[in-house]
């Protein structure tokens, strides 16, 4: 059974970067056309997709957060990070990672989802 | 970057009554990229379709999904008390992957 674990520091305050870490166990974070991704939940404001790193350690990020995003891959300790530099209240959410890959579907066709998501972890960017 | 508008925001209904999700994407995404997923309380999202109708392991085939181009549908028969819960669906096929704002299930 896939599973996914978010971890972290805790409180941040503005300006700081937000560091988090997400374990992966039962599967091997090298396994083709797995996609690792950081999505989180903005209070109020519902779900965003902060962006993905691929199996062959290849990032995507959402152009809204790419000038203070990084992910990457550790593939020793089957894990992928995420850090957000220069952090905002605004930067205050529930922090999920997840395992997006394609499926495919009914009709035959490749379809990309996020089909396993760690608990979530909340941060609070505040002095 | 593509819009998706849910409605209705919440959604108020009976246990065993049918429930219709609307999904409206601001331009014509690809229904292999449109998913659903639901998320309860305290927990994470957990992916409910794929491919727009496909349901995902473990799914009862109450779920349904449906739609193309700009309008995407999730249905819910016979409603459980288990699925008064949030839905929210995501797009895949133009960056960024954005997300509707979510529709709640209530219990009426």
């Amino acid at each position: 059974q896939v599973q996914l674990q978010e971890s972290g520091p805790g409180p941040v305050k503005p300006t700081q970067t937000l560091s988090l870490i997400c374990s992966v166990s039962g599967a091997s974070i090298t396994s083709d056309d797995h996609f690792w991704s950081w999505i989180r939940h903005l209070p109020g404001k519902g779900l965003e997709w902060i962006g993905y790193i691929s199996d062959r350690s290849l990032t995507f990020y959402n152009p809204s957060l790419r000038s203070r995003v990084t992910i990457s891959l550790d593939t020793s300790k089957s894990q992928f990070s995420l850090k957000l530099t220069s952090v905002t209240a605004a930067d205050t959410a529930v922090y999920y990672c997840a395992r997006g890959r394609y499926l495919v579907d009914s009709r035959g066709y490749r379809s990309y989802a996020m089909d396993v998501w760690g608990q979530g972890t909340t941060v609070t960017v505040s002095s | 970057e593509v819009v998706l508008t849910q409605s209705p925001g919440t959604l108020s209904l009976s246990p065993g009554e049918r429930a219709s999700l609307s999904c409206r994407a601001s331009q014509s995404i690809v229904s292999s990229q449109l998913a659903w997923y639901q998320q309860k309380p305290g927990q994470a999202p957990r992916l409910l379709m794929y491919g727009s109708s496909t349901r995902a392991t473990g799914i009862p085939d109450r779920f349904s999904g449906s739609g193309s181009g700009t309008d995407f549908t999730l249905t819910i028969t016979r409603l459980e008390p288990e699925d008064f819960v949030v839905y929210y669906c995501q797009q895949y096929d133009t960056s960024p992957y954005t997300f509707g704002q979510g529709t709640k299930v209530e219990i009426k």
